[in-house]
């Protein structure tokens, strides 16, 4: 059962443009989300979070927003560079249970020239 | 270099072995995570150590145990290895269970042949 999916397996961007990248959520206990950005051969590094008592959250170039009504979630990057080539994955945890993240199956980036 | 440290990098062993990864948590992180990444797939939550005792536990197979030592590390044993087992092995580590900014290690590819 996959709690937190991400559909899109790949997004492809021009430098420059921005890049949108979408999560959704099943389960309702979730209460904080998380991305995570991944390069070959390294783990996971943060990105961004954000609380559930927040719709939006942002960091430079990086913002996220949340929709609770919807089980939903977005990075945007503005604007895409080529140094921001990686896979990217959304995570999510119930606060008041347990302090695992919950990952999705993570979104390839390609920001082209 | 993230703080965390996993070793080896990689490893190919045969069905029916038994391996041992370890993971040196960033300094003074108490908490240690083991997550698995199959091909294509999400990291999955294998189980969580919190100073020396076992916090959680995800869809860990039997045949998998881990351990938190006092000195902090941990290592994560896999028996009765199966072709299935070859997947990334990430660790991470975070200030407290609370905490979910997790510093992750650069993984220990497994592949068993």
């Amino acid at each position: 059962d996959q709690q937190v999916k991400q559909n899109s397996p790949s997004l492809s961007v021009q430098e420059g443009r921005i890049s949108i990248l979408n999560c959704d959520y099943t389960n309702s206990m979730f209460d904080y989300f998380l991305w995570y950005k991944k390069y070959p051969a390294e783990g996971p590094t943060f990105l961004i979070s954000i609380s559930s008592i927040k719709d939006k959250n942002e960091d430079g170039r990086f913002t996220v927003f949340l929709n609770k009504s919807a089980k939903h979630l977005s990075l945007h990057i503005v604007p895409s560079q080529p140094g921001d080539s990686a896979v990217y994955f959304c995570a999510a945890a119930d606060t008041g249970t347990a302090s695992k993240l919950t990952f999705g199956t993570g979104t390839r980036l390609q920001v082209t020239l | 270099d993230s703080g965390v440290t996993q070793t080896p990098k990689h490893l190919i062993t045969a069905t029916g072995q038994r391996v041992t990864l370890r993971c040196s948590p960033r300094s003074g992180d108490l908490s240690v995570y083991w997550y698995q990444q199959s091909l294509d797939q999400g990291l999955q939550f294998l189980i969580q150590y919190y100073n020396g005792e076992e916090r959680a536990k995800g869809n860990i197979l039997e045949r998998f145990s881990a351990q938190q030592f006092p000195d902090l590390h941990s290592e994560l044993n896999l028996s009765s290895l199966e072709l299935g087992d070859s997947a990334l092995y990430f660790c991470a580590s975070s200030v407290s269970g609370g905490n979910y900014g997790y510093t992750f290690g650069s993984g220990t590819r497994l592949t068993v042949v």
